[in-house]
């Protein structure tokens, strides 16, 4: 079946310090997203990368769709980052539909004064 | 400042009540979603809607009814809910196809 594995699981930082948080799917990929859920519950999309690597600030993401994994960096973290990561995916090689994206279960981060 | 909207934030309702969820996208977009988010579950897509056709609809029990009166505005009708449908309802909106999902601050149901 569909794969989608988020590691780490949790993960706690100091504020200032960097992470990496990856993402492995099972297959192939045209449609990859990260998204951020805050304490609130509110949901926000970092980055729509199917492929390569973009940058928005201190958040930057790579995805090596060959290699079946994308990695979400955060640089000089801060208490606001903290949160659920999830990095949603469409498995296959063809279109990309958002109907069929299966979200990972999530990184917990959280960034400590 | 979201460009989805999602009302109300939080709803407390009986097993027998009647309640409508509503949702409103301000994004010229012409995708809307349900997602329902359980304590420790992935998110578990409910409904889309595609040029406000319905185009999936995942298995979710009758008791949940969605409407999508134009493109801009979706709704989520309960009725007769049980208590283990008490999660976080989302809404989400995208253009067709391969673009990003962005989605509202959801309504935390709790069914007594």
């Amino acid at each position: 079946g569909i794969q989608v594995e988020q590691s780490p699981p949790d993960l706690i930082l100091q504020e200032g310090a960097n992470s990496t948080l990856r993402c492995n799917f099972s297959d192939s990929v045209n449609n990859l997203q990260w998204f951020h859920q805050n304490p609130w519950g509110q949901l926000i999309n970092l980055f729509y990368i199917p492929s390569g690597t973009k940058q928005n600030g201190r958040l930057s993401a790579t995805t090596v769709a060959t290699e079946r994994y994308s990695l979400l960096y955060i640089s000089s973290s801060q208490t606001t980052d903290s949160g659920v990561y999830f990095c949603a995916v469409f498995l296959g090689n063809s279109g990309g539909s958002n109907y069929k994206l299966t979200f990972g279960k999530g990184t917990l981060l959280t960034v400590n004064p | 400042e979201t460009g989805v909207t999602q009302t109300p934030r939080h709803l407390v309702m009986g097993m027998t009540n009647k309640k409508s969820l509503k949702c409103e996208q301000h994004l010229g977009h012409n995708a809307m979603y349900w997602y329902k988010q359980s304590a420790k579950k992935p998110l578990e897509l409910m409904f889309v809607y595609s040029l406000e056709e319905r185009v999936e609809n995942n298995s979710v029990p009758s008791r949940f009814s969605p409407e999508c009166p134009n493109s801009s505005h979706l709704f989520l009708h309960l009725h007769t809910l049980q208590p283990e449908d008490s999660a976080l309802y989302l809404c989400a909106s995208s253009q067709l196809s391969n673009s990003p999902l962005h989605f509202g601050n959801g309504t935390r149901l709790t069914v007594t």
